[in-house]
């Protein structure tokens, strides 16, 4: 069966600090890999999506990137963290040649803090 | 573009209430339509889903949602709700420009033993 991974769980940074979290899929091959935020008060926002190693779409231009190094991992990234970038970032994936109809699975998240 | 609203922020309930949580969408046509569930420190799980056929469709644990396209909604209910029910409730559509799901900000709800 397939699982997703998220870590680390929780994590508490100062402003200015560079961040990676990181996400990882077992189970499954070639996954649509998606990561959210959930920011205070407001509901889940796609940030970044990815089809396969390489390829990375944003929705919304932030101080926030994202890479696939290998097929079934996705790690988002900063080099310099804001007090906006706190909030709940969740990773997910879908199958990727099942069409539109496709559930979305999540990972754990994680909580991070910039103080 | 596609959005999503869901009415309520909080809702506090005693057990043995019933449940409706309130979700519109704002785009017509074919939709696909999702409630998901965040327990306190669990992973966001889905409830159920609706993409075609029966309009009322039945989740995990009880929960029902009824697509009505007519008032653009995807309200989720429940006629007897219990502690453990106690979570965050998202309404979602997928309609995103990269097949991404869009989501309601969510409702939090507690219910009192």
């Amino acid at each position: 069966s397939q699982t997703i991974h998220q870590w680390p769980a929780t994590l508490v940074q100062p402003v200015g600090s560079p961040l990676s979290l990181e996400c990882t899929v077992e189970g499954t091959s070639n996954p649509n890999l998606y990561w959210y935020r959930q920011a205070a008060g407001r509901g889940l926002q796609l940030l970044f999506y990815s089809v396969g190693i390489g390829q990375i779409s944003s929705e919304v231009p932030q101080n926030l990137s994202a890479s696939r190094p290998q097929d079934r991992q996705f790690i988002l990234s900063s080099k310099k963290l804001l007090l906006s970038d706190s909030g709940f970032y969740l990773c997910a994936w879908t199958p990727s040649l099942t069409g539109s109809t496709d559930t979305q699975y999540f990972g754990p998240g994680t909580r991070l803090t910039v103080l | 573009a596609q959005s999503v609203s869901q009415h309520n922020h909080h809702v506090i309930l005693s057990e043995a209430a019933s449940l409706e949580l309130g979700c519109n969408y704002s785009y017509g046509g074919t939709v696909n339509l999702f409630w998901y569930v965040q327990y306190p420190g669990q992973h966001l799980q889905l409830l159920l889903k609706y993409f075609s056929g029966d309009p009322l469709v039945k989740g995990i644990k009880g929960f029902e949602a009824e697509f009505i396209k007519s008032k653009f909604s995807f309200n989720l209910r429940k006629p007897s709700v219990q502690w453990s029910d106690t979570a965050e409730y998202f309404c979602a559509v997928l309609g995103g420009s990269q097949g991404n799901l869009i989501f309601g900000k969510g409702t939090k709800l507690s219910v009192k033993p």
